[in-house]
């Protein structure tokens, strides 16, 4: 089973609809990070949270929300959806104590915006 | 804020051949990650390393870091085709985010 589930992995909508997506990690780590892949430009930060009463926004929050509903669970949402959120989205943990770890990515989340 | 450049973005190299991956970031990063995608897949982290001076090596990829010179270098020795993937480098901010590098696609050749 995998560490950082990403549900749904694909997903395709139309420009305006509300989407979420959600992650779940089993690691019992603290951090948790939404990614947005495009390509050629490598991933960007989108929101970060340390635990459930810490969220914070990353490089290109606008147009995003997130939810941090339990340790385990990292959620984000498009509000109103638009072709430019076309994209790969990762999810991905960290533990908090574990100096030098890296990041656990999800297996990643495949949104069409139409 | 911190910038990560990669160079080159995109990487032919026979099998055999010997070659290095180059990753400058623009301000202090207390850490440098290196990471593998396969095409559709997830990342898997390879390297990473804390402090100026580090090398670590696994198989036939070693990364080193150069905090003065604010680069860090992954070398892929005697290439082999399961090496095709793209390699990213991302350095960490004070939160442990981590900014990207735009990722080097490698295709090995026969």
């Amino acid at each position: 089973d995998a560490d950082v589930t990403q549900t749904p992995r694909n997903r395709i909508t139309k420009t305006g609809k509300r989407i979420m997506l959600e992650c779940s990690q089993t690691k019992g780590h603290d951090r948790m990070y939404w990614y947005r892949q495009d390509p050629g430009l490598g991933l960007r930060l989108i929101y970060y949270s340390f635990d459930v009463k810490d969220i914070n926004k990353g490089e290109i929050s606008d147009g995003y929300s997130v939810s941090r509903q339990a340790q385990a669970k990292f959620s984000l949402s498009l509000e109103s959806a638009i072709p430019n959120q076309t994209a790969l989205y990762f999810c991905a943990t960290s533990d908090l104590t574990g100096d030098g770890q890296p990041q656990h990515f999800g297996d990643g989340t495949r949104l069409s915006i139409l | 804020e911190l910038k990560v450049e990669q160079n080159p973005l995109f990487l032919s190299m026979q099998e055999g051949k010997n070659y290095t991956i180059y990753c400058n970031y623009s301000t202090t990063s207390d850490r440098l990650y290196w990471y593998r995608q396969d095409p559709g897949k997830s990342l898997e982290s390879l390297f990473v390393l804390l402090s100026n001076g580090a090398v670590k090596q696994e198989g036939r990829l070693m990364a080193s870091l150069d905090t003065k010179a604010r680069l860090s270098t992954l070398h892929i020795t005697a290439a082999v085709h399961d090496l095709s993937a793209t390699y990213f480098c991302a350095g960490s901010g004070s939160a442990r985010q981590l900014t990207f590098g735009s990722g080097t696609q490698l295709t090995v050749l026969p």
